[in-house]
């Protein structure tokens, strides 16, 4: 069965730190990739997504994901975190139009 | 762009009673919206696939007759939560897909008493 895992259930950086967050699907075909965020008290919201082409995708609010083929991994990046980004992220993969999420990252910035 | 909504945002009701969520796409059709239903300090669970016009499809272990989904048009997917009782107490979450990307609702806290 196809999965996708998220690394880190709990990540914990001080403002101004650099985020990478873990994804590994496990599905070998062809997939499209998002990652969603879910801010306290708000639903989800799309934060990027890639389905084809230059394989680094930026998306809102200066995050970026970069898919690696060869290594089943979509993991997101953002240079310099903010307060304002605490919130749990959620990696996930479309397999034939349903998705397939990870377990979710709870990322606490420290103001 | 791409706006879900769902009401209502939260409903408390009396064990065997029934409660209706709707899910919709303001901006935009979709002939597919898919329901979920998220436990506290877990991921999302897919629960059906609905489809406008036809018959929702259900993930294994979910039941159809207790879970009664309704697609009729382009924009509206109600979820019916027949014969409620306190295990269904949980948060429901819509998606509307528009083109291949999903948009979440808000979703619905559900406590049956």
């Amino acid at each position: 069965a196809q999965s996708v895992s998220q690394h880190n259930h709990h990540v914990i950086l001080s403002e101004a730190a650099s985020l990478e967050l873990g994804c590994n699907y496990s599905y070998g075909g062809t997939v499209n990739l998002f990652w969603y965020v879910q801010y306290p008290g708000q639903h989800l919201q799309l934060l990027l997504k890639y389905f084809s082409g230059d394989p680094l995708v930026k998306g809102i609010k200066g995050f970026e994901a970069e898919f690696i083929k060869s290594k089943f991994s979509f993991n997101l990046r953002k240079p310099s975190v903010q307060w304002s980004d605490t919130a749990e992220y959620f990696c996930a993969v479309d397999s034939n139009y349903q998705l397939i999420w990870g377990a979710g990252t709870k990322l606490i910035i420290k103001p | 762009g791409a706006v879900v909504s769902q009401h209502p945002s939260w409903v408390i009701c009396k064990s065997g009673t029934s409660v209706k969520i709707e899910c919709r796409s303001l901006d935009f059709q979709a002939t597919t919206m898919f329901w979920y239903r998220q436990f506290p300090k877990q991921s999302l669970m897919l629960m059906a696939t609905s489809n406008e016009g036809s018959k929702a499809t259900y993930e294994q272990g979910v039941e159809k007759d207790k879970f009664l989904i309704n697609h009729a048009s382009l924009t509206l997917s109600t979820l019916t939560v027949t014969s409620a009782h306190p295990e269904d107490s949980s948060f429901y979450i819509c998606s509307a897909r528009l083109g291949e990307t999903q948009y979440f609702g808000p979703g619905t806290r559900l406590l049956v008493l």
